[in-house]
């Protein structure tokens, strides 16, 4: 089993819909959640980082965290063409040492239509 | 956020050749890690490079097939050697620009490796 699993789409939407990425992960000890967009030809780009559960809101971004159930979530609300891109998850313990290894999803793609 | 530099951006390389990827950035930063992307799989850790010292390679990955030089704060070198066609890939140079262990990463735009 993975330590985080990505559901890898293909998502297609149309504009303005609302837009819910997930993943999942099997290590308890995570504790910082990111969430990096990455267009096509491009490097990730940092969207989002969060710290233990909880939600975290950065315009048409939302990013929620459930501990409990393993699970975080990205929500794009109002969803634009300049939103295609694919989204990674990713997450990592905190060992107390000078390097904590991020662990991440293998993407989702996502094209939102015109 | 730093900005990271990464060159070639893209290379075509015969199998059995070997190609240096730079990464140069534009802020000193302390941690400076190489990191490979194929198709439909998540992004691996190759290694960190360390500034002055040998760099901390990953579980199937080592020194030999990945040489990885970081002469100072702002710049480093991964090198695949010897390629196959299996090191197709997109390798990118990452940073962490925060002082604590938990900031986030930082990523240069990847240099796109095909090898024939």
């Amino acid at each position: 089993q993975k330590e985080v699993e990505q559901d890898p789409g293909p998502l297609s939407v149309p504009e303005g819909a609302i837009v819910s990425l997930n993943c999942t992960y099997s290590n308890s000890a995570f504790q910082y959640f990111m969430w990096y967009r990455q267009y096509s030809r491009k490097g990730p780009e940092l969207l989002m980082y969060t710290y233990s559960s909880g939600n975290k809101e950065d315009g048409r971004f939302t990013a929620q965290v459930d501990k409990s159930s393993k699970y975080i979530s990205l929500f794009i609300r109002d969803s634009q063409p300049s939103d295609s891109a694919t989204y990674l998850c990713a997450m990592s313990a905190d060992y107390g040492g000078a390097t904590n290894k991020l662990i991440f999803g293998t993407g989702t793609l996502l094209a939102v239509q015109p | 956020s730093a900005v990271i530099s990464q060159k070639p951006s893209r290379d075509i390389c015969q199998r059995g050749t070997s190609l240096t990827i730079q990464c140069q950035v534009d802020s000193q930063v302390t941690m400076m890690f190489w990191y490979r992307q194929q198709p439909g799989q998540s992004l691996t850790l190759i290694a960190t490079a360390n500034q002055g010292s040998e760099a901390t390679y990953e579980s199937g990955f080592v020194i030999d097939k990945f040489p990885i030089s970081r002469p100072n704060l702002t710049f480093s070198t991964l090198t695949v050697s010897n390629m196959s066609p299996e090191d197709s890939s997109i390798y990118l140079c990452s940073v962490r620009t925060g002082a604590r262990s938990d900031s986030p990463l930082h990523f240069g735009n990847g240099t796109r490796l095909t090898v024939t």
